[in-house]
């Protein structure tokens, strides 16, 4: 079965404190690797696909990257505008297109 | 309009009662799906339609339906509500089957009484 576990499940970071996000995935094929972004209230927003170990995709201070076992989002020097919860979602190559798991996310707050 | 529209944004339901969720959209995708989100647990599919005409079952399919009669519309069918039913429903779009990169709509809250 296909699993995916982020975290930390919150972080709580000072503007300008950068970090990282983790996303552990098991998948029996590794088809295409997700991140979103949601905000209260609202339906995900698409931010990054990563399909293979060692790609490494960047947007404004946001930096995904995927090795075999995870994938981790980089937020450097965070902005309160970037506080929101960070979802990773993995395609597994069987079982069809559609198959895609979801992990629980990561909640950012940044303060100003 | 522009991207995915839901709708009702938030519903009280008796349970017993038959409610469909709207969802439109108007960027001609070919795929279309319906995720709900519990809290605690990762959005899951309930049902998908890869083109028009076609529709599949998800993760979490009983106690819905779907239909997929042009490509704009993905309605779904609540026969008949369980408060297990209450949740954030979402509604997402992607240009083809495969869900690289998925457009959602800005979620359905229901709640079965």
């Amino acid at each position: 079965e296909d699993q995916v576990t982020q975290s930390p499940e919150a972080l709580r970071l000072q503007e300008g404190e950068s970090s990282s996000l983790n996303c552990s995935y098991t998948v029996s094929g590794l088809r295409g690797l997700f991140w979103y972004r949601q905000d209260p209230g609202k339906g995900p927003e698409f931010l990054f696909t990563l399909y293979s170990a060692g790609e490494e995709k960047e947007k404004e201070r946001l930096k995904a990257t995927l090795t075999k076992k995870e994938s981790f989002l980089h937020i450097t020097a965070p902005k309160p505008e970037d506080s929101a919860t960070y979802l990773c979602a993995v395609q597994a190559q069987s079982g069809g297109y559609q198959k895609v798991t979801f992990g629980t996310g990561t909640k950012l707050q940044v303060i100003p | 309009i522009a991207g995915i529209t839901q709708a009702p944004t938030s519903q009280i339901l008796a349970a017993g009662r038959r409610m469909t969720l709207r969802c439109t959209q108007d960027m001609r995708h070919n795929a279309m799906y319906w995720y709900r989100q519990d809290l605690g647990l990762g959005l899951r599919l309930i049902h998908y339609s890869n083109t028009a005409g076609t529709t599949g079952k998800g993760e979490v399919p009983d106690g819905y339906s779907v239909s997929r009669a042009n490509t704009d519309d993905f309605p779904l069918t609540l026969a008949s509500a369980v408060p297990s039913q209450t949740s954030v429903y979402f509604c997402a779009s992607s240009p083809q089957a495969g869900n690289t990169e998925a457009f959602f709509g800005q979620g359905t809250r229901l709640t079965v009484v």
